[in-house]
Parts: structure tokens; C-alpha cells; sequence
């Protein structure tokens, strides 16, 4: 059995800042994790991928993320904010299975970015 | 080339029409996938086409149809809908293989009405 817990629901930021989403997963398996981000009436892109290799994990747009298995934990990092980083966040946990990859989702955080 | 499409993007229909969802990718990925999402809400998984076969079905009503017609193709069809199942519906493909990352279409946003 895995879980996702995304520990913040609303993120609020200025912009030039830095970001943190945080993440906490459980999974019975060694994982593999994910981030994706989701614009307004859009699909989702994914940022960055871990998948036992480097434990810290660059992403596109400056998105980076550090994989701590004694914290069980994946947060999302951005040392500085752009107004078009506005969007929602899924912090997503793979199982493995024949029939493809099984994504658990974590209920999202909204990351906004004020001028 | 990671783009998965999906047509039409928007789409209203009333509760006795049929319709379909058509999602296409050119990755030479071998599972293919539907979600529903929700507003404010993580996506759900609803099917997965594993070399363009039904492998899951999570349960889904009957009014919900999905067809792989071949391994770049998958489509939703849609009869007899209800006004709770207006939604985003997302396709996604991936390579059959752990950790592999699944690819998202830009989505259908479909209006029963």
C-alpha cells in the first residue's frame, strides 16, 4: 500500500522568493516519486522524477527536489518564485504493476505568487 | 516528443447523447490511461490500456466506454451520462516499465447538461 500526503493545501509566496512544497509519501516498495504541475484548465507537466538514482533531482524551470528515505519525505524546491509559477502542485508516488504505472496522488497544494 | 493530445477540448453534452474522447501519442508508449478529475481535486484513475488491452478498470459505470484501437489511439465513449460526471477527463501514456512517468494530454472538459 503507498500514500501521498501533501502537508500544505495553499502555499503563498512573493515573487523573487523561495519555494517549498512539502511531502511525505509511504510506500511499501523502494519508490518511485514524482512531481507534477497543473496551470488553469490545463494538463499536467510533469517537473521531475526520482527513480533511485541521485537522490536530489533537477527539474525543468529551476524546480528541484531531495529525496530523504529516512524522513519518507520529497519536497519540491525553487530558490526564487516567477508570477508564472502560480499553478497547482501534485506530489505523486509510482507502484509497480504490469499493467502500467500505478500513480498515487497527493490532494495538491496551490502555490501563489504575489508581485 | 513527450505530446499527448486529446480532442475536443470542450465538450457539452445532455444526458442522451453519445459522444466520444479521442487521446493520441506518437511515444511509442505501450499503456495508455483515462482519469477524471474533478475541480480542486488529484486526478482518479478510471481505466489502463496495457499493449492495447484492458488491464484495469476501476469501477467505472457502464455509460463510460473505452476503446484502443491501436497502440497510439485511445478513446472514450460516452452514452447515457449524468450531470455529476462533468469533468476533466485526462489521457496519459507511459512506457510499461518501473518508475516510468506517465504523460498527460492537455485534457477534455466535458458539460453534461
Amino acid at each position: 500500500a503507498q500514500s501521498v500526503t501533501q502537508l500544505d493545501s495553499h502555499v503563498s509566496v512573493s515573487e523573487g522568493t523561495p519555494v517549498l512544497l512539502r511531502c511525505n509519501y509511504s510506500s511499501s516498495y523502494s519508490p518511485s516519486l514524482f512531481w507534477y504541475v497543473q496551470h488553469p484548465n490545463k494538463g499536467l507537466q510533469l517537473l521531475l522524477k526520482y527513480t533511485s538514482a541521485a537522490t536530489l533531482v533537477k527539474g525543468i524551470n529551476g524546480f528541484e527536489a531531495e529525496f530523504k528515505k529516512s524522513e519518507t519525505s520529497f519536497h519540491l524546491t525553487k530558490p526564487s518564485a516567477h508570477m508564472s509559477d502560480a499553478a497547482e502542485y501534485f506530489c505523486v508516488v509510482s507502484a509497480p504493476n504490469n499493467a502500467g504505472n500505478m500513480l498515487t496522488f497527493g490532494g495538491g497544494t496551490r502555490l501563489m505568487v504575489k508581485p | 516528443d513527450t505530446e499527448v493530445t486529446q480532442t475536443p477540448k470542450h465538450l457539452v453534452m445532455g444526458m442522451t447523447n453519445k459522444k466520444s474522447l479521442k487521446c493520441e501519442q506518437h511515444m511509442g508508449h505501450r499503456a495508455m490511461y483515462w482519469y477524471k478529475q474533478k475541480a480542486k481535486k488529484p486526478p482518479e484513475l478510471m481505466f489502463v490500456y496495457s499493449y492495447e488491452k484492458l488491464s484495469i478498470n476501476e469501477s467505472v459505470p457502464s455509460r463510460f466506454s473505452p476503446e484502443c484501437p491501436n497502440s497510439s489511439l485511445l478513446n472514450l465513449h460516452l452514452h447515457a451520462l449524468q450531470p455529476e460526471d462533468s469533468a476533466l477527463y485526462l489521457c496519459a501514456s507511459s512506457q510499461v516499465r518501473q518508475g516510468a512517468p506517465l504523460y498527460f494530454g492537455p485534457g477534455t472538459r466535458l458539460t453534461v447538461t
